[in-house]
């Protein structure tokens, strides 16, 4: 299997903008997570999905901030408005299982919002 | 608020002598622990485990320990290597909510 494929790698974008950020887990998979990762507060989680369903945003940020996973294969991870605070590595992790197994990371996807 | 705190953001050691990480928590309702390694331009990956009602898991030269009373868990490494220098990020798992908790990392370099 791939792993866990994440695209873009890397995003530059100015402030204002909107970035979407994508995520393809690996086959089987049934939950699905959104972290972000930041030299002070570690690796935080923002959202996960459990059979295609959101479970718990209680860790995005802002409403700027949107998750959605339309299919078993595919999720995204939207910021509209961006702006520079924003800019950390973002990593989709995906499980056997929400909580029970444990959770293998993408790549990341660096952001930077100038 | 970090519940999950790894209070030494990096750390040294010779190549053959022996890695000790840490990590306090501060939620008793955590009943899983992991730690996952993580190299430059990678995600984390999956390490160790323990569940709390163990004090101790060993996995070849991994050896996590745990100290509930204390609210401490530790990595040891032994012997290091340099292909070890990395990240390393404690988590916790939330026995309420199933979700897991990291820490900030602690930034590993093995000298040869």
């Amino acid at each position: 299997d791939a792993g866990v494929i994440q695209s873009p790698r890397h995003e530059v974008t100015e402030m204002g903008q909107e970035v979407t950020l994508r995520c393809k887990p690996i086959s089987g998979h049934n939950s699905l997570f959104w972290y972000r990762q930041t030299m002070m507060r570690g690796l935080e989680l923002l959202i996960y999905f459990n059979n295609n369903v959101p479970i718990d945003d209680s860790g995005m940020p802002e409403d700027r901030f949107s998750a959605k996973m339309p299919n078993a294969s595919f999720s995204t991870l939207k910021i509209q408005p961006s702006e520079p605070r924003d800019s950390a590595v973002y990593f989709c992790a995906s499980s056997l299982g929400h909580g029970v197994y444990e959770q293998y990371f993408g790549p990341g996807t660096r952001l930077t919002v100038t | 608020d970090q519940q999950v705190k790894q209070n030494s953001p990096s750390l040294s050691v010779q190549e053959g002598r022996i890695s000790i990480l840490n990590c306090d928590y501060t939620n008793s309702m955590f009943d899983y622990f992991l730690w996952y390694k993580k190299y430059p331009a990678e995600g984390p990956t999956f390490l160790i485990s323990i569940s709390s009602i163990k004090d101790k898991n060993e996995d070849g030269r991994f050896t996590v320990f745990l100290n509930k009373s204390a609210k401490h868990l530790s990595l040891h490494i032994v012997p290091s290597q340099p292909g070890d220098s990395a990240v390393y990020f404690c988590a916790a798992r939330d026995s309420g909510t199933y979700k897991y908790i990291f820490g900030t990392g602690t930034r590993l370099k093995v000298l040869a």
